[in-house]
């Protein structure tokens, strides 16, 4: 059963503002939310983390509604160099490891594409 | 810090062969993890490490995968014999805590190819 859903793919143009929606309906009360960013032949790297509400930092925005079941990754006026593939990360009991700690599953992810 | 450091960053190998993939964490990080990622499968956790011991192998495909970790500052993911299958980006990955809001630093992985 995934833990997360988001879309596939995506693709924008040059200063457009992204926005890679994630659901995760199963989301426990003391799970955060985190995104990390992958560039072709690079591994991911962790872009922005949040709990509720808003998150804002140098790259991006994520928004978190109240009842938190799914969180929106802002991405303010892309560049060409925004493309790569986005990962969504929640706790979740079910992932816990055998020592009892958070083991970091990663699903699909979406993967943006911007164009010219 | 350097961040963590795999080598060989590319391998090319025949079927049959042992290949050993090598990683070293970032320094004062006790949890090291081994990702393969292929277009197929997406990014899978093969196996992490605490404090030098293995923790949850649960994600090694097969006998033919093993991983050690001597020392703090080294790790090997080796595969013996090695299969066209096991062509792969392998990442090595390492954090201070293993919770949701601790950050994973990656390498920048070693592209395997298995002919």
């Amino acid at each position: 059963l995934a833990k997360t859903t988001q879309p596939i793919s995506m693709d924008s143009y040059e200063g457009q503002e992204v926005n890679i929606t994630c659901s995760h309906n199963n989301i426990a009360t003391n799970d955060y939310i985190t995104w990390y960013q992958q560039f072709p032949s690079q591994g991911p790297r962790f872009i922005i983390q949040g709990y509720k509400t808003k998150v804002t930092n140098e790259v991006a925005s994520l928004f978190i509604p109240a009842d938190r079941k799914s969180s929106t990754l802002s991405l303010p006026r892309v560049s060409l160099s925004d493309t790569a593939v986005y990962y969504c990360l929640v706790g979740d009991v079910s992932s816990v490891g055998t020592s009892g700690t958070y083991k970091y599953i990663f699903g699909t992810g979406t993967r943006l594409k911007v164009l010219a | 810090d350097a961040g963590v450091i795999q080598s060989p960053r590319h391998e090319v190998t025949e079927m049959g062969q042992e290949v050993t993939l090598r990683c070293k964490p970032i320094s004062g990080h006790d949890y090291l993890f081994w990702y393969r990622q292929t277009m197929m499968r997406g990014l899978e956790l093969l196996i992490y490490f605490n404090n030098n011991v293995p923790i949850d192998d649960s994600g090694m495909p097969e006998d033919r995968f093993s991983a050690k970790m001597p020392n703090a500052s080294f790790s090997t993911l080796k595969i013996q014999p090695s299969e066209p299958r096991d062509s792969a980006v392998y990442f090595c990955a390492s954090t201070s805590e293993v919770r949701i809001n601790e950050k994973l630093f990656f390498g920048s992985g070693t592209q395997l190819s298995v002919l």
